[in-house]
């Protein structure tokens, strides 16, 4: 398997603008997790997914965050619109189970201008 | 909620030194997990410690959790320069991986 695979790599848009990142977890995994990481704030949980199902979405900032998992081998989280303060690494994690281990994909650098 | 304080932020090391990270939080933990996160890396899974008083060792690496599974530690002897990075404890107490800040450790040759 290839690991979690996120795209874009790096995003660069202006305020205002709609972004969307696009997460691809490891077939077989039931739980998929978004993160969030900057210097101030570390690494913060946005919401987690358990079989496709929206499971806790309390840490998604404000309603400008949403994020939906059609499928089991598709995520996307939306921000719309989009504003400098959102500038950050966002990183999309699978597990197998609850508790076990999160692969992590690569990651996608936003850049808010 | 549940919160995972992590110390020390930063840590700058000699090569062939000791070191170690402490990991605390303010909940009961039904485990804690370590990992490494490599400059313009992703946060990569170390291990899991599941039991009370759990002691596991992967080569110069010791990781410790706590009697009360409420506090956890990782111990890196004789430092080397693969050892730069930030390591991270995340604790789940319910279906959550929530991550402390991170130790920073840089090593000087």
């Amino acid at each position: 398997d290839a690991g979690v695979i996120q795209s874009p790599r790096h995003e660069v848009t202006e305020m205002g603008q709609e972004v969307t990142l696009r997460c691809k977890p490891i077939s077989g995994h039931d739980y998929l997790f978004w993160y969030r990481q900057t210097m101030m704030r570390g690494l913060e949980l946005l919401i987690y997914f358990n079989n496709n199902v929206p499971i806790d979405d309390s840490g998604m900032p404000e309603d400008r965050f949403s994020a939906k998992m059609p499928n089991a081998s598709f995520s996307t989280l939306k921000i719309q619109p989009s504003e400098p303060r959102d500038s950050a690494v966002y990183f999309c994690a699978s597990s197998l189970l609850a508790r076990t281990e999160a692969f992590f994909g690569q990651g996608t650098r936003l850049t808010v201008v | 909620g549940q919160q995972v304080m992590q110390i020390p932020q930063y840590q700058h090391v000699q090569e062939g030194e000791d070191f170690t990270t402490y990991c605390n939080s303010s909940t009961t933990l039904s485990n804690i997990q370590w990992y490494k996160q490599r400059p313009g890396g992703h946060p990569v899974f170390l291990i899991q410690l599941v039991k009370s008083g759990e002691v596991k060792k992967q080569k110069r690496l010791t990781f410790q959790f706590g009697e009360a599974k409420k506090n956890s530690s990782l111990h890196i002897t004789a430092t080397q320069t693969t050892d730069v990075g930030t390591y991270f404890c995340a604790g789940t107490n319910d279906y959550k991986l929530s991550f402390g800040a991170g130790t920073t450790v840089t090593v000087r040759a």
